[in-house]
Parts: structure tokens; sequence; C-alpha cells
């Protein structure tokens, strides 16, 4: 299988302090995991790439320092918003991928979703 | 950007019928993915197409990879209320990782 966890499922936290999410791959080692956001009725805009051991790579327009991405294992990523703030309420959705390669089965794996709302 | 404009936006049809959606680009793509997004939930993916012209089927799914690169389509024969949700076709290029991502379709089913 290819089952990719997340945690929290659904978060809500004060203006001003930093929430952490995880992205877990639990039945395979990702070479690379992603970071998306959602928000109400619209796409998946990603924010991030990374890979194991590596600094990860942001998209244009996603602060860095705001968002901060630890890839320590194969298998677990995770995402920081620091100092959030209410624009930063949205669905944020991880995802994992195997290896390179043209087959179903290493293409991105979607965890369920974390909510998160900052009052 | 890439943008990926996928159409209808929504739709709404009676169980039993078949349905048709379609996503287009402005550039080429050398991968298709279409993946299915339920409410409050992450994408769950259902087909991929790695070849201009492909078509491949996930049992009552069947996807085509446009021979353009730039197209690709979705059907979905004899809807039941379970296919209710939103669709995403997803693009890939050269041998990047990411992923472009669609606009949607929102899919409803009424009995």
């Amino acid at each position: 299988g290819a089952v990719v966890s997340q945690h929290p499922s659904w978060v809500i936290c004060k203006s001003g302090t930093s929430v952490k999410i995880e992205c877990r791959s639990l039945d395979f080692q990702a070479t690379t995991m992603f970071w998306y956001r959602q928000f109400p009725k619209q796409s998946l805009m990603l924010m991030a790439t990374s890979n194991e051991g590596s600094k990860a790579t942001y998209e244009q327009g996603v602060e860095k320092d705001k968002f901060l991405i630890n890839h320590a294992s194969l298998t677990l990523s995770t995402l920081t918003v620091t100092s959030a703030h209410p624009e930063d309420s949205s669905f944020y959705i991880c995802s994992a991928r195997k290896r390179l390669g043209d087959n179903l089965n290493n293409e991105q794996f979607f965890g369920p979703g974390t909510r998160l709302t900052v009052l | 950007g890439q943008q990926l404009n996928q159409s209808p936006q929504s739709m709404f049809i009676q169980e039993g019928e078949d349905v048709s959606m379609n996503c287009t680009s402005s550039s080429i793509f050398n991968t298709w993915l279409w993946y299915k997004q339920d409410p409050g939930e992450g994408p769950v993916l259902l087909i991929a197409l790695y070849k201009a012209g492909e078509l491949t089927s996930n049992g009552r799914l069947t996807a085509q990879f446009g021979i353009t690169r730039k197209d690709s389509f979705l059907n979905i024969s004899a809807s039941i209320p379970s296919d209710v949700g939103i669709y995403f076709c997803a693009g890939r290029t050269g041998t990047a990782s990411k992923l472009t991502f669609g606009t949607g379709t929102r899919l409803q089913v009424t009995l």
C-alpha cells in the first residue's frame, strides 16, 4: 500500500503562536514529500518540496521563514507555521512519493489533511 | 506559471448517468494524473497516464492522455452516489517531481 498520515487532523490556535503539523508515510519510504495549502472551494497550491536530509524548495511567494519544513527521515516531514495569523487559516495537505519512475505506485500519495484555524 | 483549466466547473447528474470532464493546459505535460477529493480529506489517486494517446481504465473510470500533450479527459460510467466529490487533474513536466493541479470539477449525483 501507500498510506500517508497527518497529525493533527485539526488544530485551533491563537494568533502569534506556532503550530507544527506532522506528515508520515506509514508503509513506504518516501524520497520526496510535498506540502500543499488549500483554501475553501479552491485547488491545491504547492507550498514546498522536501527531500530527506536537505533543505526544502519553496514555491514563489511562500515565505520559508514562516513555513518551516523539516524532513528528518524517509518517513517523516514536519511543517511548522510560525507566528500564525488568521490569514494562515487553511487546509494543509502533505503528500509523499516513493521514487521517480513512470508507475502509478511511484506517484504522490496524499495525507488526510490538517485544518488549521487561527483565532 | 502553468495553469490547468478543468471543465465543467461543476455538474449535477442523476445516478446511472455517464460523466465526462476534461483538463486543458497552455503548455505540454508528459504525465497526467486524476485525483478525487472528498470533503475534508486528501486527494486519492485514480488514474495515471504516461504516454500521449494512452487510454487507461480503473473500474468505471476511463482517462485519456491527449495526443497534443496539452489535455486529458476523464469519463465515469454509470455514476453512483459515492462518485460525489471533486475531481482534480494534475500534470507533471520533464523529470520534475512536482505536480500542477487543475481547478477541479465538482460532481454531484442525485438519486
